[in-house]
């Protein structure tokens, strides 16, 4: 089956530092990978469309240059929080589409950043 | 704009009681899907289900069951004879306009379910 993975699974930072987050597609091809984010307790709340070989979309009230996205092969899409603070601590999970087969949808794992 | 409701915050139940998930949506698309998803303490999204807006046929996986009435934009989620391991935050999910489903998805805010013993 369609498998992605995400490294780190679990990271703890200090304020101001800047952490990358991978998304990988295992064993499939995907042009878009979403980005999503999940405060405790909270639903998962889209941040960002990530498109391979051009610049990902943001939603509304996501900081473009706080997260950096990069798509830059078809099995990966990396998403780096720059200059972290604690009300960044939050659990980042992506998801990637199939473009290769059924366009079905695929999520990671997830990642627990913590910014102390 | 798409929008999901999940209005049961939190539901306990006493092992092996059915019971019973709630989802309404809002699209306007006419192409759409919606999923279930399970997610356990240890935070990873497992799938459940992937419905497309052309097929209403209610479905059933083991003690799992969906009831999918577009008349009421309604897609509820049963589990018969619950048990201790079903205890987990269950989301509702949308996606707009792409064959597959594999648009950007909006989900509810999650139901929290607790299956005592």
């Amino acid at each position: 089956g369609a498998v992605v993975s995400q490294h780190p699974s679990r990271v703890i930072c200090k304020s101001g530092t800047s952490v990358k987050i991978e998304c990988r597609s295992l064993d499939f091809q995907a042009t878009t990978m979403f980005w999503y984010r999940q405060f405790p307790k909270q639903s998962l709340m889209l941040m960002a469309t990530s498109n391979e070989g051009s610049k990902a979309t943001y939603e509304q009230g996501v900081e473009k240059d706080k997260f950096l996205i990069n798509h830059a092969s078809l099995t990966l899409s990396t998403l780096t929080v720059t200059s972290a603070h604690p009300e960044d601590s939050s659990f980042y999970i992506c998801s990637a589409r199939d473009s290769g087969g059924a366009n079905e949808q695929f999520f990671g794992p997830g990642t627990r950043l913590t910014v102390l | 704009a798409q929008k999901v409701t999940q209005a049961q915050t939190e539901i306990s139940v006493v092992e092996k009681e059915d019971v019973t998930l709630d989802c309404v949506y809002e699209t306007r698309d006419t192409t759409y899907y919606l999923f279930w998803y399970k997610q356990p303490p240890s935070g990873e999204l497992v799938f459940l289900i992937r419905r497309n807006s052309f097929d209403e046929q209610n479905e059933i996986s083991g003690r799992y069951s969906w009831n999918f009435q577009k008349s009421t934009s309604s897609f509820n989620f049963t589990i018969t004879a619950s048990q201790v391991v079903d205890s987990a935050v269950y989301f509702c999910a949308l996606s707009e306009g792409l064959t597959g489903g594999g648009n950007k998805l909006t989900f509810g805010t999650g139901t929290q379910l607790k299956v005592e013993l």
